[in-house]
């Protein structure tokens, strides 16, 4: 159960389109189509934003767009808003009622 | 809506216990699979422990197994965990949370409850 690999930190401009990686292994990204990324702000609970490595939730604008390739996983935020500076996180079903997070990127919108 | 309201949290002694309940409303209780999630102040998410929707199949992280327990009563629409031999590294927000779809595998999060704080310290 060793968690997911993502990046500490990301950027960019408004406007502009940003990548996190997320990186797990067989037993986890690469074993099960159940990849789910999460944008947390500051003092609030995590809200899912992207389930079943690319679809979103009602509501999630199609800025935040997601997919999967082996063992790693992305998520995209194209068109960067004020808003979306935030923590994000990726987890992976392992199996078996089993989730793995990743250790959690910062977006900073410069 | 969906609702999810922890309670029990607090200031404990190390190697204490305390125990975590989740109201839950909203939803056919019964019919959704649930997971504690926590994060220690400043850190990431951690996935602490899932139960399936019927209570048969339960699974916890491995740096809490042998020590917490997760269970749900789907009579009361309650979530619990008992947290038994808690350490300093157990201080954290800890979040209930519910699967995305009916009679699932437990497999992604969508509902958070607004988290409630655990402090191991003497």
């Amino acid at each position: 159960q060793s968690a997911l690999t993502q990046p500490r930190s990301v950027s960019g401009s408004p406007g502009q389109s940003v990548a996190i990686s997320c990186t797990g292994t067989s037993s986890d990204v690469g074993g099960y189509n159940f990849v789910s990324w999460y944008q947390q702000h500051p003092g609030k609970a995590p809200k899912l934003m992207i389930y079943n490595v690319n679809k979103r939730p009602s509501g999630v604008p199609d800025r935040f767009s997601a997919s999967k390739s082996g063992n790693t996983a992305s998520l995209t935020i194209s068109g960067l808003q004020a808003e979306d500076e935030a923590d994000y996180y990726c987890c992976s079903y392992a199996g078996s009622y089993t989730l793995v997070f990743g250790g959690g990127t910062r977006l900073t919108v410069l | 809506q969906v609702q999810l309201v922890e309670s029990g949290g607090g200031v404990v002694q190390p190697g204490g216990s305390l125990r975590l309940s989740c109201a839950a409303s909203g939803f056919t209780f019964s019919n959704y699979a649930m997971h504690w999630v926590r994060q220690a102040p400043g850190k990431g998410l951690e996935w602490v422990a899932g139960i399936s929707y019927d209570g048969s199949s339960e699974y916890s992280a491995d740096s809490v197994k042998g020590r917490f327990t997760i269970s749900r009563d789907n009579s009361k629409n309650t979530l619990s965990l008992q947290m038994n031999s808690l350490r300093p590294e157990d201080t954290s927000v800890y979040y209930c949370a519910r699967d995305l779809g009916e009679r699932g595998v437990g497999a992604t999060v969508y509902y958070w409850g607004q988290g409630i704080l655990v402090t191991v310290s003497s």
